[in-house]
């Protein structure tokens, strides 16, 4: 069975350009989280969504992310417009059963 | 805010030897995970320790929950180069339904040939 998948793999952008990152979860897994990891502080949950539905988006650092899951099998986190500061690896997870969850290969996110 | 304390931040050892890092925490969690992530790579899970004491054995990797499901350990014996990764403690805050996983930063771990 294929893993989450996440696109792009790699993204560089240019500061105030709006990037989007995608996600396509386990198949029958009703949970999907998005969360950033840097050196500094580690992996933050950013927002999660039940049954397609976000739940608790308070990890969200600004106005300038957004999160959509239009049906069971994508989600994107959009960011507009981008900064410097929003350069880390994002990773996408999603679960069938709390609270074990399965992690995408992440998206590298430069933003120069 | 519940915080997962991981120590040591950093461990170098040879090939053969033993060693254990610890994930520590003022709070209690339903239950704990261990992940293991390499470069590149998402975290994977390893394992799940829900009970208070509980010891869980993974090959030559051995997993405990505190007493108290405050503090978790695991250990490795005769680590190999593969054990090479991040090591990452996750504690839930609420046993079933949909939640997020509250992180440590992990002990980054390299085993030398």
């Amino acid at each position: 069975d294929a893993g989450v998948i996440q696109s792009p793999r790699h993204e560089v952008t240019e500061m105030g350009q709006e990037v989007t990152l995608r996600c396509k979860p386990i198949s029958g897994h009703n949970s999907l989280f998005w969360y950033r990891q840097t050196m500094m502080r580690g992996l933050e949950l950013l927002i999660y969504f039940n049954n397609n539905v976000p739940i608790d988006d308070s990890g969200m650092p600004e106005d300038r992310f957004s999160a959509k899951m239009p049906n069971a099998s994508f989600s994107t986190l959009k960011i507009q417009p981008s900064e410097p500061r929003d350069s880390a690896v994002y990773f996408c997870a999603s679960s069938h059963g709390y609270p074990e969850a399965f992690f995408g290969q992440g998206t590298r996110l430069t933003v120069v | 805010t519940q915080l997962l304390e991981q120590s040591p931040q950093f461990l170098s050892i040879q090939e053969g030897e033993n060693l254990t890092v610890y994930c520590n925490s003022s709070s209690v969690f339903s239950s704990l995970q261990w992940y293991r992530q390499e470069p590149g790579e998402g975290p994977v899970l390893l394992v799940t320790v829900v009970t208070g004491g509980e010891v869980k054995k993974l090959k030559r990797l051995t997993f405990q929950f505190g007493d108290a499901r405050k503090d978790s350990s695991l250990h490795i014996t005769a680590a190999q180069p593969g054990d090479t990764g991040l090591y990452l403690c996750a504690g839930a805050r609420s046993g079933g339904g949909a939640d997020g996983l509250t992180f440590g930063k992990g002990t980054h771990l390299i085993i030398q040939p």
